[in-house]
């Protein structure tokens, strides 16, 4: 079974500092997607970058870019120049090809400093 | 970009009753439904997937009798939360696919009192 674990419960970061989030996954297919997902106070899920595993190259969204290791299973959040709108809940998730749901983490609350 | 929509956003409902939560795909045609439970400061549960046309696939340990789905369109499904109790408070999204991409509603906290 596939299961995403997000070791980070709470992270902090100074505005306009950098912070990464960290995601790690356990899989046996070779093809798949992940996510981030950010849920501000309002609940909305909003997705923030997405990655093919297929794909080398990391995915990148503006000041949010990945670190993907797909050897290590591993798949963190960069979000770069922190703003106060980016405090939020940080989901990690992963769908399988031939799946249709997805695989949440537990989350990271992210705080911005001013 | 793609939008779900998901009402009510709130809901205070009395113990022993039902309650209705519509999800609906404005502007694609979404198959495939799925309906989460998110506990406070917790992850998204999915607790059923939703098609179209045909009966949902429950997760192991949701009660089927208990929350009703129905997808009977390609742009709405309805969880229902018969005689409800105190204890089926929380937060329930719904969310929609695409080919590449999930969409999520805007949840609906439920309150049963």
């Amino acid at each position: 079974a596939q299961t995403v674990t997000q070791s980070q419960p709470e992270m902090s970061v100074q505005e306009a500092e950098t912070v990464t989030l960290s995601c790690t996954y356990d899989t046996s297919e070779s093809d798949y997607y992940l996510f981030w997902y950010k849920q501000p106070p309002s609940r909305q899920m909003i997705l923030v970058i997405r990655q093919e595993a297929y794909k080398q190259q990391n995915a990148t969204e503006n000041r949010f870019s990945v670190n993907f290791q797909k050897a290590a299973k591993s798949f963190s959040l960069k979000i770069s120049d922190s703003q106060l709108g980016d405090a939020a809940m940080y989901f990690c998730a992963y769908r399988g090809t031939g799946a249709n749901n997805l695989f949440f983490g537990t989350g990271t609350r992210l705080t911005v400093i001013p | 970009g793609a939008v779900v929509s998901q009402h009510p956003s709130r809901v205070i409902c009395k113990s022993g009753t039902s309650v209705k939560i519509e999800c609906r795909s404005l502007d694609f045609q979404a198959t495939t439904m799925f309906w989460y439970r998110q506990f406070p400061k917790q992850s998204l549960m999915l607790m059923a997937t939703s098609n179209e046309g045909s009966k949902a696939t429950y997760e192991q340990g949701v009660e089927k009798d208990k929350f009703l789905i129905n997808h009977a369109s390609l742009t709405l499904s309805t969880l229902t939360v018969t005689s409800a109790h105190p204890e089926d408070s929380s937060f329930y999204i719904c969310s929609a696919r695409d080919r590449t991409r999930a969409f999520f509603g805007q949840g609906t906290r439920l309150t049963v009192v």
